[in-house]
């Protein structure tokens, strides 16, 4: 089946500092990722939608910025949050669209997320 | 606007008993609908799905969900419930096919399944 890798799986840094998540389709293509972030025990609230080889388009409220999105190949999308502050911490989900499902209907597959702690 | 609702923040359940997780939508047009499973610290995991046809969906580790257009609902169901059933739970819609994709999720449900 699809398989989504997300690495790191789980970073500390320190406030200020920039840390770069990377999300991968490892056996299909994706012409379109999405980042996800999700607060404990909470439900995921979509950040932005990142298409293969354009800009990414950041849901209301998300600071394009603060977090930069890029997809420079159909198996890779990287999400880089700018000088991280304490409640940057969160736990950051991507998924990916395999472009071979059938007509109508891409399926999304999720990655295993990355816990993101900024002391 | 555009909207899932789970309304049970918790269900608990007996192993071997029926389990329920409700979830109802409002949203335009014929929407795809979705279950996911996560687990602590991991991501979603795809259980099932409905997007035509047969109203009663069957999915992953015996979990099957039915459609219901006129309630606009899709609550997730199984027969016999597991201890390793326990987890959260996603009901997601995704409003427009053909769309950029985006899915909108319910806020979770966790399941609670007491031996």
């Amino acid at each position: 089946g699809a398989v989504v890798s997300q690495h790191p799986s789980w970073v500390i840094c320190k406030s200020g500092t920039s840390v770069k998540i990377e999300c991968r389709s490892l056996d299909f293509q994706a012409t379109t990722m999405f980042w996800y972030r999700q607060f404990p025990k909470q439900s995921l609230m979509l950040m932005a939608t990142s298409n293969e080889g354009s800009k990414a388009t950041y849901e209301q409220g998300v600071e394009k910025d603060k977090f930069l999105i890029n997809h420079a190949s159909l198996t890779l999308s990287t999400l880089t949050v700018t000088s991280a502050h304490p409640e940057d911490s969160s736990f950051y989900i991507c998924s990916a669209r395999d472009v071979s499902g059938e007509a109508g209907y891409n399926e999304q597959f999720f990655g295993p997320g990355t816990r993101l702690t900024v002391l | 606007a555009q909207s899932v609702a789970q309304p049970e923040d918790q269900v608990n359940v007996a192993e071997g008993n029926p389990l329920t997780v409700k979830c109802t939508y409002s949203v335009s047009g014929n929407p795809y609908l979705f279950w996911y499973v996560q687990y602590p610290n991991r991501g979603l995991q795809f259980l099932l799905k409905y997007i035509t046809g047969d109203n009663l969906v069957k999915g992953s580790y015996g979990f099957e969900a039915e459609f219901n257009k006129s309630q606009t609902s899709f609550h997730l169901k199984k027969p016999s419930a597991l201890v390793s059933d326990s987890a959260l739970y996603f009901c997601a819609v995704r409003p427009l096919p053909g769309n950029t994709g985006k899915l909108i999720f319910g806020q979770g449900t966790t399941l609670q399944v007491k031996p």
